[in-house]
């Protein structure tokens, strides 16, 4: 089974830019969250999808990130206009349905954004 | 792959000894405990998790204890191995906070042969 898959795995854009990552969960996962990590601090969330709703944008930083989740299926994470401090590596996770008996969250291998 | 920040706590244990990576956490009502290993280049990595009525959970070579009084949580590797390199980090979920998790800022354990 495929796990988590992320695209691009590296980005490097001016600031101003507009950056687009796409995360693709494990097929049937119902909960999809977006973390990243800057400067080396630790995993922070950011937000949390439940099929193609939005549970908790609780971490999101600003009105610059928006991210979507068409269909329930994969999702997106747009950062327009880029900054600075936005360099860093962010990561997706996908898990099942709690009834189904999810709990663990299984982590896509990261794009790491470097916005110069 | 992904740089580890310059302030990143460090362990180095001799291959074959036991390590002990340790975690404190922020809030008294996390009721779920996970550790994750991160390989250079890839994403966190589950290995194994507790929830808050239980003080031990044994894994493969794994062993993690809680300890709720002082809000510590620890992962105790058996026989490291060289593969064992890596950051590991701890995380928390806040009872009634959804499903997002709260992580540490991360350990590095270096294994020298």
């Amino acid at each position: 089974e495929a796990g988590v898959t992320q695209f691009p795995s590296h980005s490097v854009i001016e600031k101003g830019q507009t950056v687009t990552l796409r995360c693709d969960p494990i097929s049937g996962h119902d909960n999809l969250y977006w973390y990243r990590r800057v400067m080396g601090k630790e995993i922070k969330f950011l937000l949390h999808f439940v099929k193609e709703s939005k549970q908790d944008e609780s971490g999101m930083p600003n009105n610059r990130f928006l991210a979507e989740r068409t269909g329930g299926t994969y999702s997106t994470l747009k950062v327009q206009p880029a900054e600075l401090e936005d360099s860093g590596v962010y990561f997706c996770a996908s898990s099942q349905n709690r009834l189904a008996g999810g709990r663990e969250q299984f982590f896509g291998p990261g794009t790491r954004l470097t916005v110069l | 792959g992904e740089s580890v920040g310059l302030h990143l706590p460090t362990l180095s244990v001799q291959e074959g000894d036991n390590s002990i990576i340790n975690c404190a956490y922020s809030n008294s009502a996390s009721d779920y405990f996970i550790w994750y290993k991160q390989e250079s280049g890839k994403g966190p990595q589950f290995i194994i998790d507790i929830r808050s009525n239980m003080d031990k959970r044994q894994g493969q070579r794994v062993t993690v204890l809680l300890n709720k009084t002082v809000k510590h949580l620890s992962l105790q590797i058996a026989a490291t191995q060289p593969g064992d390199s890596a950051v590991y980090f701890c995380a928390e979920r806040l009872t009634g906070g959804g499903n997002k998790l709260t992580f540490g800022t991360g350990t590095q354990l270096k294994v020298e042969l």
